[in-house]
């Protein structure tokens, strides 16, 4: 079965720039995360997608923020402008349903640096 | 409100020794927990989780995990640690309501000593 695809792995962006990452789940899992993974810190929620329609973004920075999951499978994260304190790991997980006890398969992620 | 604590940023142990990496929870009702594995450039992978039933959850590569809920706890165990067990452990909650998303901790990262 072949895991959680993310590309690029790696971005290097100067500050104010645009970035987008991509994410392509285990197929037939219906619900999609994003997560925000800083140094030395755990993975925080950006926005979770149960198929395409999105379930929680409370902690997505709406002005600079935004994701979509327009056909249900793969999907796709953009930060416009981006501002040096977007540097981090952004990871893509997914898992078979949206209940709590459903553990989450996790991409490689893309490290991002904002200059 | 949710939280996770795993107080020891780093945790040494010897290789073929017990390894312990600690963690407590506060979730307002019952919880689900999750342990999770990083490695260097790799994204987590999932090692076990607690749902309901036997307090002792068993999971992936000989690892264990004791679910306490008088001290709030769900600490990750394995009887004999293997030099490529060194890794960063993320312990994660989330409460059974489904109200609140998968909460992480800090991590803490396990060095195998040869």
């Amino acid at each position: 079965e072949a895991g959680v695809a993310q590309s690029p792995r790696y971005k290097i962006i100067e500050k104010r720039q645009s970035v987008a990452f991509w994410c392509n789940p285990i197929s037939g899992h219906a619900t999609l995360y994003w997560y925000q993974q800083i140094l030395g810190q755990g993975p925080k929620l950006l926005i979770q997608f149960q198929n395409n329609g999105v379930v929680d973004d409370s902690q997505l920075p709406k002005d600079r923020f935004s994701a979509e999951r327009l056909k249900g499978v793969d999907s796709t994260l953009k930060i416009q402008p981006a501002k040096l304190e977007d540097s981090a790991v952004y990871l893509c997980a997914s898992s078979w349903g949206e209940g709590p006890y459903n553990e989450q398969f996790f991409g490689p992620g893309t490290r991002l640096t904002v200059l | 409100a949710q939280s996770v604590a795993q107080p020891e940023d780093q945790v040494n142990v010897a290789e073929g020794n017990p390894l312990t990496v600690k963690c407590t929870y506060s979730v307002s009702g019952n919880p689900y927990l999750f342990w999770y594995v990083q490695y260097p450039n790799r994204g987590l992978q999932f090692l076990l989780k607690y749902i309901t039933g036997d307090n002792l959850v068993k999971g992936s590569y000989g690892f264990e995990a004791e679910f306490n809920k008088s001290q709030t706890s769900f600490h990750l165990k394995k009887p004999s640690a293997l030099v490529s067990d060194s890794a960063l452990y993320f312990c994660a909650v989330r409460d059974m309501t489904g109200a609140n998303n998968l909460f992480f901790g800090t991590g803490t990262r396990l060095t195998v000593i040869p």
